[in-house]
C-alpha cells in the first residue's frame, strides 16, 4: 500500500454547482479524516469517521457539506452549491490508533478553485 | 479550548545556518500528543515527529532536533546546517486522541526559505 490517495487533485467549478472528492485511506486504518487549507493558514479539521461512523464535525461544516464512508473503507466529501469561499485545499489523513500510532498520513489533498 | 501559535510566519535562511522554528501550544488536557509536519512546494503534508506530553526527552535525528518543555508549552523544532531541501512550510500540531478523537489542531505555519 502507497499511501492516502486523494482523487481529483484539481477541480474546477462555478459557483452553485456540486461538487464530490474522494479519499482512499492507508489498508487498515480505521480513522479517516478531513481538513481544509487556505493559502496561507494551517490545516483546519472538518471531520472524521471510525470505521464508517461519523463521529465528529466541526463547525466549519455547514449544511452544504456532507461526507460519508459508506464501508468503512474509502470515503467522499460532498459540497453542494459551491461559493467562492469553499475554494481550499481539501486534505484527507487516515490513522490507526494503536499503541505507537496516532499520527496521521495525509493524502496530497485535492485544490478546489470555485469561479 | 486547545490552540497552537506559531509566531514566525517566515523565516530566511543561508544554506548551512542553523534555524529555530518556534511553537507554542495551549491545552488543559494533561495526556496529549504533538507534532511536527512539513509542507513541501508539492502540497503535500510529511509526518516528521510525535511526541506525548508524558515524554520531555529531546529528540535528535540527523539534522533535526526537537525541544519539548512542559513548564513553558513549547515544543520547538530545530535544523541543523539547513539545506535548501529542507525549504518548505512546516506545521506544529497538538491533538488529543483519547477525548477528541485524535483531530489535529494546526499551527499557522513557518515558511522557512533556504537559499545557496
Amino acid at each position: 500500500d502507497t499511501g492516502v490517495s486523494q482523487d481529483p487533485r484539481h477541480k474546477i467549478t462555478k459557483r452553485g454547482q456540486n461538487v464530490t472528492f474522494r479519499c482512499d485511506p492507508i489498508s487498515e486504518h480505521n480513522r479517516l479524516y478531513w481538513y481544509r487549507q487556505t493559502l496561507g493558514q494551517g490545516p483546519e479539521f472538518l471531520t472524521y469517521f471510525q470505521n464508517e461512523a461519523q463521529l465528529e464535525k466541526s463547525r466549519l461544516l455547514s449544511d452544504r457539506f456532507s461526507a460519508e464512508r459508506p464501508k468503512g473503507s474509502f470515503s467522499t466529501l460532498e459540497i453542494q452549491r459551491t461559493e467562492q469561499g469553499d475554494s481550499a485545499m481539501y486534505l484527507c489523513a487516515s490513522s490507526f490508533p494503536g499503541t505507537e500510532m496516532y499520527e496521521q498520513y495525509f493524502g496530497p489533498g485535492t485544490r478546489l478553485t470555485v469561479t | 479550548a486547545q490552540k497552537v501559535t506559531q509566531a514566525q510566519t517566515e523565516i530566511s535562511v543561508v544554506e548551512k545556518e542553523d534555524v529555530t522554528l518556534d511553537c507554542v501550544y495551549e491545552t488543559r488536557d494533561t495526556t496529549y500528543y504533538l507534532f511536527w509536519y512539513k509542507q513541501p512546494p508539492s502540497g503535500e503534508l510529511v509526518f516528521l515527529i510525535r511526541r506525548n506530553s508524558f515524554d520531555e526527552q529531546n529528540e535528535i535525528s540527523g539534522r533535526y532536533s526537537w525541544n519539548f518543555q512542559k513548564s513553558t508549552s513549547s515544543f520547538n523544532f530545530t535544523i541543523t546546517a539547513s539545506q535548501v531541501v529542507d525549504s518548505a512550510v512546516y506545521f506544529c500540531a497538538l491533538s488529543d486522541p483519547y477525548n477528541q478523537g485524535g483531530k489535529l489542531i494546526f499551527g499557522q505555519g513557518t515558511e522557512l526559505s533556504v537559499k545557496p
